[in-house]
């Protein structure tokens, strides 16, 4: 069975302070892929990346990066410079392929909330 | 492009009614997915789809709830009778392929059962 772990249940800082946010997945598949998303308070979930198992290479996109390490099972997701509108519910989720293939089930982690301050 | 549209965005019912959430998904995309929000369970699968057919609907909870996909560019979500243990947000979701295309969620159905 899958799991993702989000261990930090809350994470407040002060704006322009940096922040990452942990991702810790388990699972026995060798194809596989992780995702993180955003609920700001409005609710909606928002997507923001997807990696597969085959890449590790680390991706930045603005004040976002992404550091994904096969050897310790983790996604974690780094926002540099924060900003009060990044205060908001962060998932992170993984989905292998079906044995029939097909399909896309998501399993999320409990999610981590952070607040950004003035 | 519209996103995945839901309605209605609140619901507020009586225990007992019936209670009926409509998903409209990005067009193009293969895959439809029923989630469910709460703060004890966090966010779970409930079914989805491929090409209006239903695949795994292992986390529907009870015979309750049903869903259906008549076509491409429909789906609902139906409970009957609802409970209070039901009030959640039910967010619809669609894929454009498989496990390696991200979801795209609409803005959910916050649903409240008295």
């Amino acid at each position: 069975a899958q799991k993702v772990t989000q261990a930090q249940t809350e994470i407040s800082v002060v704006e322009k302070e940096d922040v990452t946010l942990d991702c810790v997945y388990e699972t026995r598949d060798t194809t596989y892929y992780l995702f993180w998303y955003k609920q700001p308070p409005s609710g909606e979930l928002v997507f923001l990346i997807r990696r597969n198992s085959f890449d590790e290479q680390n991706e930045i996109s603005g004040r976002y990066s992404w550091n994904f390490q096969k050897s310790t099972s983790s996604f974690n997701f780094t926002i540099t410079a924060s900003q009060v509108v990044d205060s908001a519910v962060y998932f992170c989720a993984l989905s292998v392929p079906p044995p029939r293939g097909g399909g896309n089930k998501l399993t999320f982690g409990t999610g981590t909330q952070l607040k950004v301050e003035l | 492009d519209a996103g995945v549209i839901q309605s209605p965005r609140h619901e507020v019912t009586e225990m007992g009614q019936e209670v009926t959430l409509r998903c409209k998904p990005i067009s193009g995309h293969d895959y439809l997915f029923w989630y469910r929000q709460t703060m004890m369970r966090g966010l779970e699968l409930l079914i989805y789809f491929n090409n209006n057919v239903p695949i795994d609907d292992s986390g529907m909870p009870e015979d309750r709830f049903s869903a259906k996909m008549p076509n491409a560019s429909f789906s609902t979500l139906k409970i009957q009778p609802s409970e209070p243990r039901d009030s959640a947000v039910y967010f619809c979701a669609s894929s454009e392929r498989g496990n390696d295309h991200e979801q795209y969620f609409g803005p959910g159905t916050r649903l409240t059962v008295t």
